[in-house]
């Protein structure tokens, strides 16, 4: 199966600033990625597909680039509410595995 | 508007069996492919199973496959997961996922979940 593989595990970042999150897959996934959002207690929510598509209502200030097997997701200026967990997806090959998640914390 | 509401979850012991429910409403559920996916306490995500739009494309993870079995009634706008032989490491919030495009694809990102059942399973 293909490994996902997110780093680093807990971003420290201050509001306002930028945070990038790293997400590398075992073999290649071309663009066949998307990235979650997970708030406690909450289902994850869709921000990135196809691995630099937005979601429907997501903000400008998150993008995704990256293609083969090196993702990134970019938080262009940090606001409270984004300070949570965040997963990527392979949906290149199955079966369909996610990363670990990195903890985006104050 | 899109809702997922899953139902079925419990205490449960080694070995025995549980079936899962998640009841769609919102949209058309005859015209996605839908999932299911696991998180253990504290732990990261787990896709569990895959179902298509129609029924005709089944495929499960290792970890559950012969124990698990997925099925849809479009009529009732409801997924299933049968859950046999169930094992301690099977103890895990199980949510129902859409796949973010209609038609006969299985594969894909998950544009809408559900809040999630929980399973334990223990002695």
């Amino acid at each position: 199966e293909i490994v996902m593989t997110q780093s680093p595990a807990t971003l420290s970042v201050s509001p306002g600033e930028r945070a990038t999150l790293s997400c590398r897959a075992s073999q290649s996934v071309s663009t066949s990625l998307a990235w979650y959002q997970q708030k406690p207690g909450q289902a994850p929510r869709l921000l990135i597909y196809n691995t630099s598509t937005r979601a429907t209502g997501i903000p400008a200030r998150f993008s995704g680039s990256g293609s083969g097997t090196e993702f990134t997701l970019t938080i262009s200026s940090l606001q409270s509410e984004d300070f949570v967990v965040y997963f990527c997806q392979q949906y290149y090959d199955w079966p369909l595995t996610f990363g670990g998640g990195t903890k985006v914390e104050i | 508007q899109v809702q997922l509401v899953e139902s079925g979850g419990g205490v449960v012991q080694p070995g025995r069996s549980l079936r899962l429910s998640c009841a769609a409403s919102g949209f058309t559920f005859s015209g996605y492919a839908m999932h299911w996916v696991r998180q253990a306490p504290g732990k990261g995500l787990e896709w569990v199973a895959v179902i298509s739009y129609d029924g005709s494309y089944i495929f499960y993870a290792d970890s559950v496959k012969g124990r698990f079995t997925i099925s849809r009634d479009n009529s009732k706008n409801t997924l299933y997961l049968q859950m046999n032989s169930l094992r301690p490491e099977d103890t895990a919030l199980y949510s129902c996922a859409r796949v973010g495009y209609s038609g006969s694809g299985a594969s894909g990102w998950f544009d809408r979940w559900g809040r999630g059942t929980l399973v334990t399973v223990s002695s």
